[in-house]
């Protein structure tokens, strides 16, 4: 079955304590994107990758990392977590890039204390 | 220039009646708009997506209307039906940001 799995789903943590929230396909897309999902902001872009090694900013990147070091994989660093990014995360996968189909996975809801 | 401004933020519609909700953008750059759909708890679905060499695409009940010149496009529900009930999002892009409005959550009446 073609997926985007995000782990975890739920994850209450402190201010400052590093943490990953994975993402992982099975489609073999090429591009793959975190988005963070606020209350009447819809949703924001992070990070995006178009390919292996290959990353860039989004609208909201502050306080984020990214690395795509497999094409499969495409995880998000939070080094030093703030209250400001308790949020809802999805990460997404598409064959080549933004205007194609994007196929997100079933979010991970961070709490930031 | 890069917002895309969603309307109405929430929207009731009668069991068989028509659902409408409309984007605007300012980008001219943009050349796919997608129309994603979210229920809770999961991750944004696509619904249907259009390019701007056409003014309408229609897949089964839904249908995107798009107007260049205003730079604005709009998605139709129609006979709507309760299991419509989500929240959702329009989206504009011209290669690898995606920029979303800010959703709309309807509700459909049974």
């Amino acid at each position: 079955e073609a997926q985007v799995t995000q782990n975890p789903r739920y994850l209450i943590t402190v201010t400052g304590k590093k943490l990953t929230v994975t993402c992982s396909q099975n489609m073999n897309h090429e591009y793959m994107s975190w988005y963070r999902q606020d209350p009447g902001l819809g949703l924001r872009q992070i990070y995006y990758s178009m390919n292996v090694e290959v990353t860039d900013k989004g609208d909201v990147p502050e306080g984020y990392k990214v690395s795509r070091k497999e094409k499969r994989n495409f995880p998000l660093i939070l080094e030093s977590p703030s209250p400001n990014q308790t949020s809802l995360y999805f990460c997404a996968s598409s064959p080549k890039g933004a205007n194609q189909p994007q196929h997100f996975g079933d979010g991970t809801r961070l709490s930031i204390l | 220039q890069q917002q895309v401004k969603q309307s109405p933020q929430s929207l009731i519609v009668q069991k068989g009646g028509i659902s409408i909700i409309n984007c605007a953008y300012e980008n001219t750059a943009f050349d796919y708009f997608p129309w994603y759909q979210q229920f809770p708890g999961k991750g944004p679905a696509l619904l249907i997506a259009i390019r701007p060499d056409v003014s309408e695409k229609k897949e089964g009940r839904f249908t995107i209307s798009f107007n260049k010149s205003a730079k604005q496009f709009s998605l139709h529900i129609m006979d709507s039906q309760p299991g419509d009930s989500a929240t959702y999002f329009c989206a504009a892009t011209s290669n690898y940001q995606l920029i979303w409005g800010a959703g709309t959550k309807l509700i459909i009446k049974p």
